[in-house]
């Protein structure tokens, strides 16, 4: 999973619940994502980073934060948790530069499920 | 109109047939375009990476891409059991825009 690692890799939570994900690279790539992935729905993306304290919102943010505080670490929290965002998270990595494709390389993946 | 379609499956083929996924889309603007596979449980894994029209060939994969159809596809020779996973298309207009993913195609090679 190109060093990658995300934790907790599985999490049962209830309603109202603060959350905190984690994603951990070892590459050193300046982007990073969250993302969801839901039956009918695909992969959607939630936040992204482009560097230590740059984050910018994706598609479905709402309910969501983001926190970078260092290159290698990307958090998600979910302040107050819903049923909604039961999900499988995956937190993606990429490298914007002029000789790379800038593809997207992904984690194995959190579930989460909020009762 | 969504963006990226892409037919869901599952799709069951007999082991050793040629395999052919596909994804249509709307925006003319794609100009990259992406197959990822996933196993169940895993995280997406990059498989093809084309730039613009044309065919691009990797082992037993080939990814071609029709602009003017806005038609891109995945063919895999061949196929294995192990070939059985999730495929995603995905697609973006220039290399700093967002990565917009197709729902997947669920396929099964049969022993």
């Amino acid at each position: 999973d190109a060093g990658i690692t995300q934790s907790p890799r599985h999490k049962v939570t209830e309603t109202g619940t603060p959350v905190t994900l984690r994603c951990h690279q070892t590459e050193n790539h300046r982007y990073m994502y969250w993302y969801r992935q839901d039956p009918g729905h695909g992969l959607r993306l939630i936040h992204y980073s482009y560097g230590v304290k740059d984050t910018d919102k994706g598609e479905v943010s709402d309910g969501y934060s983001v926190s970078r505080s260092k290159t290698e670490d990307f958090l998600l929290t979910l302040e107050s948790a819903t049923s909604s965002q039961t999900s499988v998270y995956f937190c993606a990595i990429s490298e914007r530069d002029t000789t790379s494709t800038d593809t997207q390389y992904f984690g194995p993946g959190t579930r989460l499920t909020v009762l | 109109q969504k963006e990226v379609e892409q037919d869901p499956g599952p799709l069951s083929v007999p082991e050793g047939a040629i395999v052919s996924l596909n994804c249509t889309y709307s925006n003319s603007a794609f100009q990259y375009f992406m197959w990822y596979r996933q196993y169940s449980r895993k995280g997406p894994e990059l498989l093809m990476y084309t730039y613009s029209s044309g065919n691009k060939e990797d082992g037993r994969f080939t990814a071609q891409v029709d602009k003017s159809s806005k038609y891109i596809s995945l063919f895999i020779r061949d196929s294995q059991p192990s070939d059985s996973a999730t495929y995603l298309c995905a697609m973006r207009p220039n290399r700093d825009d967002k990565i917009i993913f197709g729902k997947g195609t669920r396929l099964h090679i049969l022993p």
